[in-house]
Parts: structure tokens; C-alpha cells; sequence
């Protein structure tokens, strides 16, 4: 059975400095990968996706995941952390089997909090 | 750019009610999904249907019923509410071309009193 841990369940950063959110997963099959990000009190916004091309994917604002396999772990970085960053972010993983589209397999979420 | 629609946006219900959640998913999309997040929780799938057919089921409670329309709407009807069904339900939506992309929409929060 697939799976995702976060290692993390709240990530504090100052703004300017660097992010890094992890994500350990555990598949049987070929795992399609994904972070998403919540804001408070709003829906869930795809931030990028890994499904076995380019293992080092770029999404939106500035974010950027690696998967490795050898490690299992599909991890969240940006260079520069914003206020605006400041929200859940949640390791998804959605098995490949089929050519079906799969359900999700949310992590616990990690909170990350952006200080002046 | 066309969302993921629901509605409504905010429910209050009292215990043994029933409620119904709309989602419409994005024109062209065929895959439609349902996730309940419970407070502070990561949301759990409940269902999805693909072509108006149910494609997977997740933990969805025996009170809870699904569908798909053929205009590719769904519904969930939620039956002998209880206090712990309250959470924010989320629908996503998929096309078959875009493979394993979902898009969410923002949730209708049901609160049970």
C-alpha cells in the first residue's frame, strides 16, 4: 500500500531564507508524487507533480521538488521564503497502475510559518 | 480559467439530518473525486467516479451515497449526520488527457450541531 510521511509538522523560516519541507513516501508501484498547498480557510492549490519524467520538477512560485529514489523522498525547497508562503503544505502520493487515475494519499501536513 | 465549482460553500446541520454536497468539475473533465477533511486532519478520500461510474472507494460510510450525472456533475448525500461528519468536504476533477492531475475546488464546510 502506498504512503507519505512528512517528517515535519511545522516548519518555521524568516523571510529571505531558504525552505525545506520533507516528504518520505513508500510505493509499491510507480509512484506519481505531488505537493499541494492550503491556505487558511481556502481549497487546495496544486504546487507541482512528479510522474517519472524529469526526477527534479519545478512548480509554481518558486518551488521545487527532487524525487529520489534511492531515498524514497520527494522533498520541497525554495530559495527564498515569502509571507505570503506562510500555509499547509500536504506530500501527496497517487499510484500508477492500470493507466487509472488513482485517489490521493494525503500526508499529515506540514505548517510552515513565515517570520519578518 | 473554469474551477471546480461547489455548493454550497458552508452547511449547518443538526444531528440525524440529511445534507447533499454539489460539485461541478471543470468543463471536459470525466473524473470527479470527493475528500472530507476532518479539523486540523489531512483529507481522506471518500470516493470517485469516472464516466458517471464509481472507479474507487475509499472511507466512505455506509450513511454516505454518491453519484455522477451525465453532465458530469456529482453529488454526495450524506444521511444520520453525526457530529463527527463535520469537516470540509472537497471535490477535485480530472481530465483522462491530463493524467493524475486533480483539481480541487473550495470545499463546502458542514457542521453538525
Amino acid at each position: 500500500a502506498q504512503s507519505v510521511t512528512q517528517l515535519d509538522s511545522h516548519v518555521s523560516v524568516s523571510e529571505g531564507t531558504p525552505v525545506l519541507l520533507r516528504c518520505n513516501y513508500s510505493s509499491s508501484y510507480s509512484p506519481s508524487l505531488f505537493w499541494y498547498v492550503q491556505h487558511p480557510n481556502k481549497g487546495l492549490q496544486l504546487l507541482l507533480k512528479y510522474t517519472s519524467a524529469a526526477t527534479l520538477v519545478k512548480g509554481i512560485n518558486g518551488f521545487e521538488a527532487e524525487f529520489k529514489k534511492s531515498e524514497t523522498s520527494f522533498h520541497l525547497t525554495k530559495p527564498s521564503a515569502h509571507m505570503s508562503d506562510a500555509a499547509e503544505y500536504f506530500c501527496v502520493v497517487s499510484e500508477s497502475y492500470g493507466g487509472s487515475q488513482g485517489n490521493l494519499i494525503f500526508g499529515k501536513g506540514t505548517k510552515l510559518s513565515v517570520k519578518p | 480559467a473554469a474551477g471546480v465549482i461547489q455548493s454550497p460553500r458552508h452547511l449547518i446541520k443538526e444531528k440525524r439530518e440529511t445534507a447533499t454536497l454539489k460539485c461541478y468539475p471543470i468543463p471536459r473533465h470525466d473524473t470527479v473525486y470527493w475528500y472530507q477533511q476532518g479539523p486540523g486532519q489531512d483529507p481522506q478520500f471518500l470516493i470517485s467516479f469516472y464516466e458517471k461510474m464509481q472507479s474507487d472507494k475509499g472511507s466512505i460510510p455506509d450513511r454516505f451515497s454518491a453519484q455522477q450525472f451525465s453532465d458530469y456533475h456529482s453529488e454526495l448525500n450524506m444521511s444520520s449526520l453525526e457530529l463527527g461528519d463535520s469537516a470540509l468536504y472537497f471535490c477535485a476533477s480530472s481530465a483522462t488527457e491530463k493524467y493524475n492531475e486533480q483539481f480541487f475546488g473550495p470545499g463546502t464546510r458542514l457542521t453538525v450541531l
